[in-house]
């Protein structure tokens, strides 16, 4: 079982809110990911993070921002939060520490955004 | 024409029955991946592979480099197999930024 968290779980926010999603890996990883999907449709990366201090933009542009201060964190930030934000987003991680496969990515479970 | 193409998009199957899904690619790749979405949204790795056959359990994972082409199957499938498959590619070889197929969603009947 992979060791990767995300807070919250679900979420239902107000336009114009700022909302920060939390992700946490305990697996020494030094590449983090955030993706996007919509029900139904597949998944599309949106920021990818080499490691400590080093974040770029993914495939699809997003409106969200990332830091990465710390290897195990990768917070996700939407400064004003419209419906169109609405979706899920999922964190991974991979690395090659320890027990953990070689370019093996690992999911957290996810969080479900609603902006009303 | 995308990517990481997945066949069929979606699957419905009888409890027992042996089921396949392909995923046909067109970048250039060092490993194929293949992941299990359950309803609920979490995602779980399945398989990753450069060459020949994995197997885990009831699912074997094959890919042929030269066609470009891997498939997923389960046998003796069981409801609880149901979910939606993902088959994703580094889009770079040796890279790590995968792209994804649109998946195929499987339910399986008791």
């Amino acid at each position: 079982e992979a060791d990767i968290y995300q807070t919250p779980r679900y979420l239902v926010i107000g336009t114009g809110k700022k909302i920060t999603l939390e992700c946490s890996q305990t697996m020494g990883h030094d590449k983090m990911y955030w993706y996007q999907q919509d029900p139904g449709m597949e998944l599309h990366l949106i920021h990818y993070s080499y490691g400590v201090n080093s974040t770029e933009k993914g495939d699809l542009s997003s409106e969200s921002t990332v830091s990465r201060i710390r290897t195990e964190h990768f917070p996700l930030t939407l400064e004003s939060a419209r419906p169109s934000h609405t979706s899920q987003y999922l964190c991974a991680s991979s690395g090659t520490s320890g027990r953990y496969q070689l370019y093996e990515q690992y999911f957290g479970p996810g969080t479900r955004l609603t902006v009303t | 024409k995308n990517e990481v193409e997945q066949s069929p998009q979606n699957l419905t199957a009888q409890e027992g029955e042996f089921i396949t899904i392909n995923c046909s690619y067109s970048v250039g790749i060092s490993a194929l991946h293949w992941l299990q979405q359950h309803p609920g949204g979490g995602i779980v790795s399945l398989f990753m592979l450069s060459s020949g056959k994995k197997k885990h359990g009831r699912l074997i994972a094959t890919i042929n480099i030269q066609e470009k082409h891997s498939s997923l199957h389960i046998t003796a499938s069981h409801p609880r197999d149901s979910a939606v498959y993902i088959c994703a590619v580094p889009r770079i070889q040796g890279a790590q930024k995968l792209v994804f197929g649109q998946g195929t969603r499987l339910t399986i009947n008791p």
